[in-house]
């Protein structure tokens, strides 16, 4: 089966760096995605990361290990808005699979 | 605004009872996708459809069913429904037939079986 853990919840200031973990385990992993999810609304696209190493949007990086089943989401000069749900998703298996994880609830604080 | 509609916004019925939801894409994307959001199971991918064709599947129960049509737009129905099929059901649309495309998800049909 799958398995993917995320902290439930964050707490950070505003313009400070937060990091977001996500841990998996599964078979035959393609890839992983983080979304943005602000309360009462969609889901929407941050990143979906393949080869091992950090890719960076903005304020917005993603990093991920392959061998060690491990990703992150770094959000760098936090702002009032970036306060959401973060979902990280692994793409498995030959039929594409998509598994998300519970999220990870962030709070910014002035 | 994602370019993304769904309807209905709400949609209250009662255990048994069977519901369809309805989906359009963005204007030229060809995937549509479904997912379930509820507060016990979080975020669940059901279904993808590619130019009319099954594409992916998730954790979609056999009384649920989706089809997608000639204009692309598509359909979710849920039969035999039961309280815990209450959830949040977001569609999402991109242009290629790849899981890994940018999705564009619409604003959620938030269905109540009572």
């Amino acid at each position: 089966g799958q398995n993917i853990d995320q902290p439930t919840e964050m707490t950070a200031t505003e313009g400070a760096i937060v990091q977001i973990n996500c841990t998996y385990q599964t078979s035959g992993f393609n890839g992983l995605f983080w979304y943005q999810q602000h309360a009462g609304e969609a889901p929407t696209f941050l990143s979906y990361n393949v080869l091992d190493g950090l890719e960076e949007k903005g304020r917005f990086s993603s990093f991920l290990s392959r061998s060690k089943g491990y990703s992150y989401l770094l959000l760098k000069e936090l702002q009032m808005k970036d306060s959401a749900s973060y979902l990280c998703a692994v793409n498995s298996g030959g039929y594409q699979k998509v598994t998300f994880g519970t999220g990870t609830k962030l709070q910014v604080i002035p | 605004d994602s370019g993304v509609t769904q309807t209905p916004k709400h949609l209250i019925t009662a255990t048994g009872q069977r519901v369809t939801l309805r989906c359009s894409p963005r204007s030229g994307d060809l995937s549509v996708y479904w997912y379930q959001q509820s507060l016990d199971q979080g975020l669940q991918f059901l279904i993808q459809y590619y130019n009319g064709e099954e594409r992916a599947k998730g954790n979609i129960l056999e009384r649920f069913s989706a089809q997608q049509f000639p204009d692309l737009h598509s359909e979710l129905n849920l039969s035999s429904l039961e309280l815990g099929d209450s959830a949040l059901y977001f569609c999402a649309s991109s242009g290629g037939e790849w899981v890994t495309d940018t999705q564009y998800f619409g604003p959620g049909t938030r269905l109540t079986v009572l």
